[in-house]
């Protein structure tokens, strides 16, 4: 199975700030990886797929980069609905995997 | 609108089995595949495995693979996770989504239900 590690598991951070999330593959993924946000209580949403592309609706202040095994999920200018937790999940193979999360909180 | 609406908490005894529903709406049922995913409580994100409504083809994780059998039922446009030889550890909550692919291949989940409790206690 490939494996997707992401770092760090959590962040401090503030209204404003720019933050970026890393996953990596254990094998090359070419850019079959999607970026979730989850918070407590609810079923996550999908943020960005295949490394870069916005999914519907959702604020350009996310945006996904990335290909082959490193990725990048960057959040600009913090906004208070942001907390939450990141994945990110590859699809490349078959069997899909995520990484264990990555916990951002307020500072 | 698209809508899964799953089925009500479960308990169950350890060695038991358990089957959750995933009932659609607001879209052709066939056209999509689903992923199922759990969640133990305080942990991430697990995938277990993926069906495509259309021709019933399957893919589970290497993990699951000989406990768990996922359904569906295009008369109803539902989908089914069942679940066999429950462990305390089988303790999650459980998501049905729907699987949206690029023109290239590429999915994602962009639709999910809210998710079933199943808790397995004696």
């Amino acid at each position: 199975d490939i494996q997707m590690t992401q770092s760090p598991s959590s962040l401090s951070a503030s209204v404003g700030d720019r933050v970026t999330i890393t996953c990596r593959a254990s094998q090359s993924i070419s850019s079959y990886l999607n970026w979730y946000q989850q918070k407590p209580g609810r079923a996550p949403k999908v943020l960005i797929y295949a490394a870069s592309g916005l999914h519907t609706g959702v604020p350009s202040r996310f945006t996904g980069s990335g290909s082959g095994t490193d990725f990048t999920l960057t959040i600009t200018s913090l906004q208070p609905e942001d907390f939450a937790t990141y994945y990110c999940q590859q699809t490349y193979s078959t069997l899909s995997t995520f990484g264990r999360g990555t916990k951002l909180e307020i500072k | 609108q698209v809508h899964l609406v799953q089925s009500g908490p479960e308990v169950k005894k350890p060695g038991a089995s358990v089957k959750v529903s995933c009932k659609t709406s607001g879209y052709t049922f066939t056209r999509y595949s689903f992923s199922w995913v759990r969640q133990a409580p305080g942990q991430g994100l697990e995938w277990l495995g993926w069906v495509n409504p259309y021709d019933g083809h399957t893919n589970y994780a290497h993990k699951f693979q000989d406990r768990i059998n996922l359904t569906t039922d295009t008369s109803t446009s539902t989908a089914y996770m069942e679940m066999k030889s429950l462990k305390s550890g089988d303790t999650a909550v459980y998501y049905c989504a729907r699987d949206t692919r690029t023109t290239l291949g590429m999915s994602r989940l962009d639709y999910w239900g809210l998710g079933t409790l199943v808790t397995v206690s004696s």
